[in-house]
């Protein structure tokens, strides 16, 4: 079966600080990945996705960067923190999908536990 | 463009009531579409998910949804509310065969009442 990993759960870091922030996923290969962040009070906002190693899609500037260093590892940094960064942090996978293929065996996102960060 | 509304940012129930959360839908295609619960400081998880076929979808937890073409609606309910069924509600829509991402609404948060 396959299984997410997020760490850490939680993190406390001030202003102008790095960040780095880590997802695995097991029992899967080549699967999307995606990093989503949740202000509080506020829905999900999808920051970065991934089809595969080294491809990264932002769909928001700010930040924050992501990178891929393997297939199944997306990493969430940032070089300078900013207040506004605080929020709970959630990656997700997805299978990759194959024109034609089962319907509803894709497009379903897998969440991992979350980090809820603080910047101070 | 594909987007979700859900109609509510928080709903009040007693437990035993019915719960209702709305969702409303805007697809130039057929859409796939999702219901995800979030309970505090935890991930999102999957409650039911509609594809193809019956329009009628049972979830877990006692929860199903009616796909309505015609409404472009998916709402989410269940008979008879528990204390442990609050929570925050999402729903999702995407494209068939399109994995790249989902397009979630803002969330419902639901809270019972004893």
């Amino acid at each position: 079966s396959q299984t997410i990993h997020q760490w850490p759960a939680t993190l406390v870091q001030p202003v102008g600080s790095p960040l780095s922030l880590e997802c695995t996923v097991e029992g899967t290969s080549n699967p999307n990945l995606y990093w989503y962040r949740q202000a509080a009070g506020r829905g999900l906002q999808l920051l970065f996705y991934s089809v595969g190693i080294g491809q990264i899609s932002s769909e928001v500037p700010q930040n924050l960067s992501a990178s891929r260093p393997q297939d199944r590892q997306f990493i969430l940094s940032s070089k300078k923190l900013l207040l506004s960064d605080s929020g709970f942090y959630l990656c997700a996978w997805s299978r990759a999908g194959i024109a034609g293929a089962t319907p509803g065996g894709y497009n379903e996102q897998f969440f991992g536990p979350g980090t809820r960060l603080t910047v101070l | 463009a594909q987007s979700v509304t859900q109609l509510g940012s928080h709903v009040s129930v007693s437990e035993g009531a019915l719960v209702l959360l709305r969702c409303n839908y805007s697809s130039s295609v057929p859409p796939y579409l999702f219901w995800y619960v979030q309970y505090p400081n935890q991930g999102l998880q999957l409650l039911l998910k509609y594809t193809t076929g019956a329009t009628l979808v049972k979830g877990i937890n006692g929860f199903e949804a009616e796909f309505k073409k015609s409404e472009t609606s998916f709402h989410l309910t269940k008979p008879s509310a528990h204390m442990s069924d609050a929570a925050e509600y999402f729903c999702a829509v995407s494209r068939p065969f399109n994995t790249d991402k989902l397009i979630f609404g803002t969330g419902t948060r639901l809270q019972v009442f004893p």
